[in-house]
């Protein structure tokens, strides 16, 4: 049983355009929502995170969105570049744990 | 600057072969983590440890053990390597509370 459902799996997107990637939920103990960037042949980086007690988190060209009563969180990726190309995975962790549950991850490619 | 260092990037083993991976961190982190990564199934928890000697099961354990002597230090190891154990073995550490810091991984093939 998956506890975070990422989508899509694969995702191909033209330079300058906007790439959406959905994550859902089920567990309302979860608390911490961060999304992890990895590049090929490298390990997953942490790219940016959100608590539930904003709707929304800009970093540069990444934004994240939350809908708690959803149960559901995005990332945003605006004006793509080919250098976003990557593996992005969602994650979701409860509130005293240090274990995240790791959605299946999306292969973006951004071509130029 | 943090560092997760998994000492082998490329591995060829045979069926039946005892493998070992180590990981090594710089970070003075309390917990450490293995996970195996497959394309479609993203990133799957091994074995976690959060000190010293003290380790977890995580989603997929069969098959694998995990060794922690020292507190920078986690070794995944297959006792018996099988085809199925092919696959992409990422290392990982973090504080208590904190993102974790990956290596790079370490690509095995079992022949």
């Amino acid at each position: 049983q998956q506890q975070v459902k990422q989508s899509p799996q694969s995702l191909i997107v033209q330079k300058g355009g906007i790439s959406i990637i959905n994550c859902a939920y089920e567990n309302t103990a979860f608390d911490y929502f961060p999304w992890y960037q990895q590049f090929p042949g490298k390990g997953p980086a942490l790219l940016i995170a959100i608590r539930p007690d904003v709707s929304e988190k800009k970093e540069g060209r990444f934004t994240i969105s939350f809908n708690k009563s959803a149960k559901q969180f995005s990332l945003h990726i605006m004006d793509s570049q080919p250098g976003d190309s990557a593996t992005y995975f969602c994650a979701a962790r409860v509130g005293g744990s240090y274990i995240p549950t790791f959605g299946r991850g999306t292969s973006l490619i951004v071509h130029p | 600057d943090v560092k997760v260092t998994q000492s082998s990037r490329y591995l060829v083993k045979r069926t039946g072969e005892k493998v070992f991976l180590e990981c090594v961190q710089d970070m003075d982190h309390e917990n450490m983590f293995w996970y195996r990564q497959d394309p479609g199934l993203g990133l799957r928890l091994i074995y976690f440890s959060y000190d010293v000697k003290m380790k977890e099961k995580g989603d997929i354990p069969e098959g694998y053990s995990v060794s922690r002597e020292k507190k920078e230090r986690f070794s995944l190891i297959l006792e018996s390597a099988s085809t199925n154990q092919t696959s992409m073995y990422l290392c990982a550490s973090s504080s208590s509370g904190g993102e974790l810091f990956f290596g790079e991984g370490s690509r095995l093939t079992v022949l």
